[in-house]
């Protein structure tokens, strides 16, 4: 079965620097989609970023940005600029084919002004 | 654009009382999904219609979770008896239908039982 691992339950970061979010999944698939979504406290899961396993270039969304290594199952999240606005609980999901999207446990992210 | 919207945003009941759901998807989005998430942890599938047909209940715990999307639209999801441990955020969610399609999320119910 796949799972998402994400090994850090909280992260902060001062504003305007970068922080980096990390995750790991488990598959035998080749073919699959990578994503990470954004909950602020308001609840609503808003999607930061996506990426595709079958390609070989980092996704971008102006101050995100991806680091995808599919040999070692990873897919980090790279928030450049970090402003007030991205304090939020951030989690890393899957997704191949027609199959459930699977989601990690989270990690919440504090800016400190 | 609406977004997906669900209603209620908060409902406090106490166990073995029923209590409905009810989510209306983005307009055109065939594929609609009803998650749980607990405190402290991310969103777990319940169930995933295509149109009216419900193609993954697999993790709906049947004995006492129903849910319905009798024309293809919005769905309802109803628990009956609710238990304590039902207690969680309950999210809605759609896509277009296609595998490459991103899953677009209601704002969710968050449900209080006593």
């Amino acid at each position: 079965a796949q799972t998402v691992t994400q090994s850090q339950p909280e992260m902060s970061v001062q504003e305007a620097e970068t922080v980096t979010l990390s995750c790991t999944y488990d598959t035998s698939e080749s073919d699959y989609y990578l994503f990470w979504y954004k909950q602020p406290p308001s609840r609503q899961m808003i999607l930061v970023i996506r990426q595709e396993a079958y390609k070989q270039q980092n996704a971008t969304e102006n101050r995100f940005s991806v680091n995808f290594q599919k040999a070692a199952k990873s897919f980090s999240l790279k928030i450049s600029d970090s402003q007030l606005g991205d304090a939020a609980m951030y989690f890393c999901a899957y997704r191949s084919g027609y199959n459930d999207m699977r989601f990690g446990a989270g990690t919440r992210l504090t800016v400190k002004p | 654009e609406a977004g997906v919207v669900q209603s209620p945003r908060y409902k406090i009941i106490e166990k073995k009382q029923p209590v409905a759901f009810w989510c209306n998807p983005i307009s055109g989005h065939n594929t609609l999904y009803w998650y749980r998430q607990n405190l402290g942890q991310g969103p777990e599938l319940l169930i995933r219609y295509e149109n009216e047909e419900a193609v993954d209940d697999s993790q709906l715990p049947k004995d006492r979770f129903s849910a319905e999307r009798l024309k293809g639209v919005d769905s309802t999801l109803k628990i009956q008896p609710a238990e304590l441990g039902d207690s969680a955020v309950y999210l809605c969610a759609s896509s277009s239908g296609q595998t490459t399609d991103t899953q677009y999320f209601g704002p969710g119910t968050r449900l209080t039982v006593l």
